[in-house]
Formats: structure tokens, C-alpha cells, sequence
């Protein structure tokens, strides 16, 4: 079957960084979104990996091991802003997004 | 650029309404859109896949006849709630996904919470 593992919560400092890691089962692998979806919104695109490696947006990194089935994304200098629940989706071999509960994150001053 | 347009963002209606939800990609052409549905807490499910046009591809378990899909163009799908019931309050959600690769990021309108009383 397909699945996803996030931890569900996670609580960071203002000003610090954070990893939240993913770990997925897929039937094919076309690559591995990230989402930001902050309560009450839609999901906003942060990322995408497909090859092994980090990738490098401001703020935000995600790394891909698809030997291990695993992704991190990494936040740097945490902002209030980015309190949001933070979506791990790989893409299946159907080209479906394979959708988890996400990890909710909470800063703190 | 990516942008989806999602109308409207509340609805409050009687119980047997029929609502019908439009998607919009605004500045780029979507072979496919989808529609999700996600209730407090829990994660999007996927409800159908819509391709320009052709029939929706329903997921397990949605009723077809209950939420009707309508893609009629590259920019424009729909989502029609028909007799609308309390349980079928929920957060409405579409995304859209460019054409040309399927391993695109899909670009989300902001939603339609939908609330029958």
C-alpha cells in the first residue's frame, strides 16, 4: 500500500531552524512535493525533489533519498509566519500526490 | 504565475440545495484539475480527477451522481454539490496542474467552506 509518515506536531523557536522529516511508501515514485497549508487555507507549493539531494529556496531546503524513501524539509531563521501545517506529498507512478496529515508546527518567541 | 481561482470561498445553505463550486486556473492552461475535500484535522482526499474534455475519474467511495464534475475547458472545472445534506459540510479544495508533464506541482485555489444547516 501507499503511505506516508510525518510526525503529527512539532514546536520550534522563533529564529531557530527546524527539520521536519517524511518517510513514504509509493507505488512508483515520480518525485516529492512539500505544501505549507496554514489553518482554514488552501495549500500553497514549496517544493519539489526528484533527484537524490538538497535543494535550496531561501528560508527553505528539502532533501530526497529515494533508496531510503525518505525527504526532510529544512527552515531556517523561523519566522511567527511559518506556524502552518506542513505537507509531505510524493508523487506516485500514476502521477497522483499521495496526500498524509502533515506535521503541524508551532513557533514560539 | 500559477494561479487558481476558486468561487466562492463561503457558502451557507439549506439542507437539499444543490452548490455548485468553480475552479479557474487564471494564467496558465490545466489538462487535469482535482477536487479535494478535507474535513478539521485530517488530510485532503482526493474526491475525482477531471480532465478537459472527459468524464471525471471518481476515487473509492464519492458518489458521482452526488458531485458533479464538470471540465469544459483548459481554464474551467466545475464542482456541483447536488441536494446538499448537513453531512456534506466540508472544506472544498481544487488544484490544477499545468499541462505538458504530469510531474508538475499542482497550484490550489483557496477553497469553498461549505456549510449546509
Amino acid at each position: 500500500g501507499q503511505n506516508i509518515d510525518q510526525p503529527t506536531e512539532m514546536t520550534a523557536t522563533e529564529g531557530a531552524i527546524v527539520q521536519i522529516n517524511c518517510t513514504y511508501q509509493t507505488s512508483g515514485f515520480n518525485g516529492l512535493f512539500w505544501y505549507q497549508q496554514h489553518a482554514g487555507e488552501a495549500p500553497t507549493f514549496l517544493s519539489y525533489n526528484v533527484l537524490d539531494g538538497l535543494e535550496e529556496k531561501g528560508r527553505f531546503s528539502s532533501f530526497l533519498s529515494r533508496s531510503k524513501g525518505y525527504s526532510y524539509l529544512l527552515l531556517k531563521e523561523l519566522q511567527m509566519k511559518d506556524s502552518a501545517s506542513y505537507l509531505c506529498a510524493p508523487m506516485d507512478s500514476n502521477y497522483q500526490l499521495i496526500w498524509g496529515a502533515g506535521t503541524k508546527l508551532i513557533i514560539k518567541p | 504565475g500559477a494561479v487558481v481561482s476558486q468561487h466562492p470561498s463561503w457558502v451557507i445553505c439549506k439542507s437539499g440545495t444543490s452548490v455548485k463550486i468553480e475552479c479557474r486556473s487564471l494564467d496558465f492552461q490545466a489538462t487535469t484539475m482535482f477536487w479535494y475535500r478535507q474535513f478539521p484535522k485530517q488530510s485532503l482526499m482526493l474526491m475525482a480527477t477531471s480532465n478537459e474534455g472527459s468524464k471525471a475519474t471518481y476515487e473509492q467511495g464519492v458518489e458521482k451522481d452526488k458531485f458533479l464534475i464538470n471540465h469544459a475547458s483548459l481554464t474551467l472545472s466545475t464542482l456541483t454539490v447536488t441536494s446538499a445534506h448537513p453531512e456534506d459540510s466540508s472544506f472544498y479544495i481544487c488544484s490544477a496542474r499545468e499541462r505538458e508533464t504530469g510531474n508538475q506541482p499542482q497550484h490550489f485555489g483557496d477553497g469553498t467552506r461549505l456549510s449546509i444547516l
